[in-house]
């Protein structure tokens, strides 16, 4: 069974330029993440997703950033403009969440890797 | 959440048993501790949950104490492809907003 699928793996911009990632993830699974992780620390919660429902994006800073995931499968998560700042890697994970079963096992993709210029 | 504290780093040898701690004193009734392990350029891979006392996969122990205001994961005879980056997270299963810390960089040698 194929995992999550994250694209692109690497991507390089210029400051104040758009970004978009893109998440598959595992048939079945509910519950969508997108976590930011930084050089030399643990990956940081941005938004959660239970089927097309954003139940969690406390994290996420709405002036640049914003996601979708509509039909409840795929997302997009998207940074307009970019700043220098945001130069890390973007996880997307997904969980069969509460209806599922859930066991607490999230299922993270390889990630993106933003270079911001 | 609870919050969690666990070494920086830890350093081992090729077939050595290697023991994590991690301190969660603030940890919930309704909480389980989950540990996940990195690797440069993947996303975290989940190791073991529990709730208390011993639990065992084909990959690792998790050791609870009574008072589940720790935990200790154990990795048995380590080798260089165990050298990654393990995190100890708490919380609730049922919400799944794990917090991630910092975690603990293990470097195996031969």
């Amino acid at each position: 069974e194929a995992g999550v699928v994250q694209s692109p793996r690497y991507k390089i911009i210029e400051k104040k330029q758009p970004v978009a990632f893109w998440c598959n993830p595992i048939s079945g699974h509910n519950t969508l993440y997108w976590y930011l992780q930084n050089l030399g620390q643990g990956p940081e919660l941005l938004i959660r997703y239970e089927n097309e429902e954003a139940v969690d994006d406390s994290q996420l800073p709405k002036d640049r950033f914003s996601a979708e995931r509509l039909k409840g499968v795929d997302s997009t998560l998207k940074i307009q403009p970019a700043e220098l700042g945001d130069s890390a890697v973007y996880l997307c994970a997904s969980s069969t969440g509460l209806a599922g079963g859930y066991t607490g096992e999230l299922f993270f993709g390889e990630g993106s890797r933003l270079t911001v210029l | 959440l609870a919050k969690t504290t666990q070494p920086i780093s830890m350093d081992s040898y090729e077939g050595q048993e290697v023991n994590i701690t991690c301190s969660h004193n603030n940890i919930a009734t309704n909480d389980y501790i989950t540990w996940y392990q990195q690797f440069p350029s993947q996303g975290p891979r989940f190791i073991i949950q529990g709730y208390k006392t011993k639990v065992t996969n084909e990959v690792a122990s998790l050791f609870i104490p009574a008072d589940r205001k720790s935990s200790t994961l154990s990795l048995p005879r380590v080798s260089l492809s165990d050298t990654a980056v393990y995190y100890c997270l708490v919380g609730d299963k049922g919400y799944s907003t794990l917090t991630f810390g910092k975690g603990t960089m293990l470097l195996v040698s031969p």
